[in-house]
């Protein structure tokens, strides 16, 4: 069945480091992938997504790239912000299936 | 417009009690879906609706959930004689069209469920 392993939070930073949160998965067939983020007392929304091998997702400054060989998705900002603090969520939907697995979840902390 | 709303934001009853949890979605969007998510965990998908039937209801525990959307807009999930495991932010998105891999879900904010 499909899974998804994200790295466990916490992850503490100061403004202005570079963020990578790393999240792998399994699938049968061929994916999409997706980063959601949820701030403090909103709902998840979609960050970025990517449907098909090498394609780059990006949004607000992040990033993520779709590598089929390693099955990752890891998600990348130069530069984060205070306003960047929240849970990110990876996920992937395949065979045409309109359900998302998502992952545990990763906590951000930015400190200034 | 206006985003998914759901109600109440927060809930606390008492074991053994049925509760209603509320999901407007956004007019015009024809699927709608809910989720459970327990503390540190990723939304678990509950049951999915495509118009006014439920098109995959895979997800639901056990008989004790049960949702409806009769008119294909405002959907309710039910969940009887509730239990402490029932415990977790219900959380329910709604999506423009009929399905498929790469639809965006526009996720509400959810309902914090307690159970006593």
């Amino acid at each position: 069945g499909n899974s998804v392993t994200q790295m466990e939070g916490p992850v503490t930073l100061s403004e202005e480091a570079f963020l990578t949160i790393n999240c792998t998965y399994t699938a049968t067939g061929y994916p999409s992938l997706f980063w959601y983020v949820q701030y403090p007392g909103e709902g998840l929304q979609l960050l970025l997504k990517a449907t098909k091998a090498d394609d780059k997702g990006s949004n607000k400054g992040f990033e993520a790239t779709y590598r089929k060989e390693t099955t990752s998705f890891h998600l990348e900002k130069g530069s984060v912000q205070v306003s960047d603090s929240a849970v990110y969520f990876c996920a992937l939907s395949s065979g045409g299936s309109y359900i998302p697995t998502f992952g545990r979840g990763t906590s951000l902390i930015v400190h200034p | 417009g206006a985003g998914v709303s759901q109600t109440p934001s927060n809930k606390v009853t008492e074991k053994g009690k049925y509760v209603e949890l509320r999901c407007d979605p956004i007019s015009g969007h024809t699927a709608l879906y809910w989720y459970r998510q327990s503390l540190g965990q990723g939304p678990e998908f509950l049951i999915y609706f495509q118009g006014t039937g439920a098109a995959d209801d895979s997800g639901l525990p056990n008989d004790r959930f049960f949702a409806v959307r009769p008119e294909g807009s405002v959907s309710t999930l039910k969940i009887q004689r509730t239990e402490r495991g029932d415990s977790a932010v219900y959380l329910c998105a709604s999506s423009p069209t009929s399905g498929g891999a790469v639809d965006t879900q526009y996720f509400g904010p959810g309902t914090r469920l307690t159970v006593l």
